[in-house]
């Protein structure tokens, strides 16, 4: 069975600082690896996934993920947050049949 | 802005009714998939439609049962509604069941409260 875990349930970090969000799985089998955000009163954005390639991934709006195959880890990075930036992420990995896992989620709070 | 809606936004029932949501998948989509998401925990698969079949279930309860139609619009039904049934209610489409690459795209989700 595949299960996802966020380290972390909440984030504080003041504004242009850096922030990582932890991310691991558990799987025997391949994986494809996916982050949503969740604005509040929203439903689910996909941010970005890692399906195969390059296990470096990154988003149009500044954040990266990488895939660890050996710590089973897809941790969320960004080098400089906004204010905007406040939201829950989660992570998610992919069963078969298109079926989504997610963790439980974490909250990112951007600080002025 | 995903193309998906959901109808409708907000709903209060009572212990022991039934409720319908409707999802509006994006057009040429044959997938559709539901989750719950309860206060504070991420989002729970229940249940997987494609073309106007179910393809795969969660750990859900036959209480929770749903229709998909040809004009790419779905439905989640729940019986006999319980207290731990108030969340908030998700779809999501995608192009095809087959191709694990399809992206998953979500409806902003109806927010159900049992009391």
């Amino acid at each position: 069975a595949q299960s996802v875990t966020q380290l972390d349930s909440q984030v504080p970090v003041f504004e242009e600082a850096p922030v990582e969000l932890r991310c691991n799985y558990s799987s025997s089998v391949s994986v494809y690896l996916f982050w949503y955000v969740q604005y509040p009163n929203q439903g689910l954005q996909l941010l970005l996934k890692y399906l195969s390639g390059s296990t470096l991934v990154e988003s149009i709006n500044g954040f990266e993920a990488e895939f660890n195959k050996s710590q089973t880890s897809f941790h969320l990075r960004k080098p400089s947050v906004h204010i905007s930036d406040t939201a829950e992420y989660f992570c998610a990995v992919l069963r078969a049949g298109n079926m989504l896992t997610f963790g439980g989620g974490t909250r990112l709070m951007v600080k002025p | 802005e995903t193309g998906v809606t959901q109808s409708p936004t907000h709903l209060i029932k009572t212990r022991g009714q039934q409720v319908t949501l409707r999802c509006s998948s994006q057009s040429g989509h044959n997938t559709v998939s539901w989750y719950q998401q309860a206060l504070g925990q991420g989002p729970q698969f229940i249940f997987q439609y494609y073309r106007e079949e179910e393809n795969g279930r969660g750990n859900f309860p036959p209480r929770f049962s749903g229709l998909q139609f040809p004009n790419y619009s779905s439905e989640l039904n729940v019986n006999a509604l319980e207290l731990d049934d108030s969340a908030l209610y998700l779809c999501a489409s995608s192009l095809s069941k087959a191709a694990s690459q399809e992206t998953q795209y979500f409806g902003p989700g109806t927010r159900l409260l049992v009391l």
